[in-house]
């Protein structure tokens, strides 16, 4: 089982849309969850860190996070054709003595003129 | 502007031919990173620096080698590349909060560049 799960896509929005990302994780003891957006060929760029139950809203992105379901999911508001990236969701887990961050493969999404 | 500095951006390599893949930062963040990524893949750690301090994941093949001479620099070489290692190559780094106890590395990375490699 994948510790991070993310459908690949591609995801398919008129500009102007809400574009909405969803992923899974499987480790209930993940605590900190951040969304990393990858342009093609480019390096990822953290966007959003959410760690509580709940919305946490950064401009035209929101982050929610729901721990009993082990979910976390990404909203773009007035989607652009320049958010057409990979959105990476990660997860990581505190042991303690050592923290590790897990990605999940990411979900394509294309914004349509 | 403070960044994470990687070189080359693209190495050409032969079969079994070493390589090394440099890393420079210049926000002072104690946590390094080297991540290998293949296409339409998650990044995987292969190994992680707090300060001085080496972390090798468990399922790192053993070609693969990591410096940390210093805060700023980290290098990742590949002493004997095959077809399988061809991928991007991604340095990141990220603040270490020490505590009692433990270590807390958060999850906010940042990445540099990146360096594509490609084995002949």
């Amino acid at each position: 089982q994948k510790e991070v799960e993310q459908n690949s896509g591609p995801l398919s929005v008129p500009e102007g849309a809400i574009a909405s990302l969803n992923c899974t994780y499987s480790d209930r003891g993940s605590q900190s969850f951040f969304w990393y957006r990858q342009y093609s060929g480019k390096s990822p760029e953290l966007i959003m860190s959410i760690y509580s139950n709940g919305d946490k809203e950064d401009g035209r992105f929101t982050a929610q996070l729901n721990k009993a379901s082990q979910y976390v999911s990404l909203l773009i508001r007035d989607s652009q054709p320049s958010d057409s990236a990979t959105y990476l969701c990660a997860a990581q887990l505190n042991t303690g003595t050592a923290s590790k961050l897990t990605f999940g493969t990411g979900t394509r999404l294309q914004v349509t003129l | 502007d403070a960044m994470v500095i990687q070189n080359p951006r693209y190495q050409v390599t032969q079969f079994g031919k070493p390589v090394t893949l440099s890393c420079s930062q210049t926000l002072n963040h104690n946590v390094m990173y080297w991540y290998q990524q293949k296409s339409s893949q998650a990044p995987k750690l292969l190994f992680h620096y707090y300060d001085k301090d080496f972390n090798n994941e468990a399922d790192t093949p053993d070609n693969f080698q990591s410096r940390r001479p210093n805060t700023s620099f980290c290098f990742l070489d590949i002493r004997s590349p095959g077809l399988g290692d061809a991928a991007m190559y991604l340095c990141a780094t990220s603040r270490g909060l020490g505590l009692a106890g433990g270590i807390l590395n958060t999850g906010e990375l940042f990445f540099g560049e990146g360096s594509r490699l490609t084995v002949l």
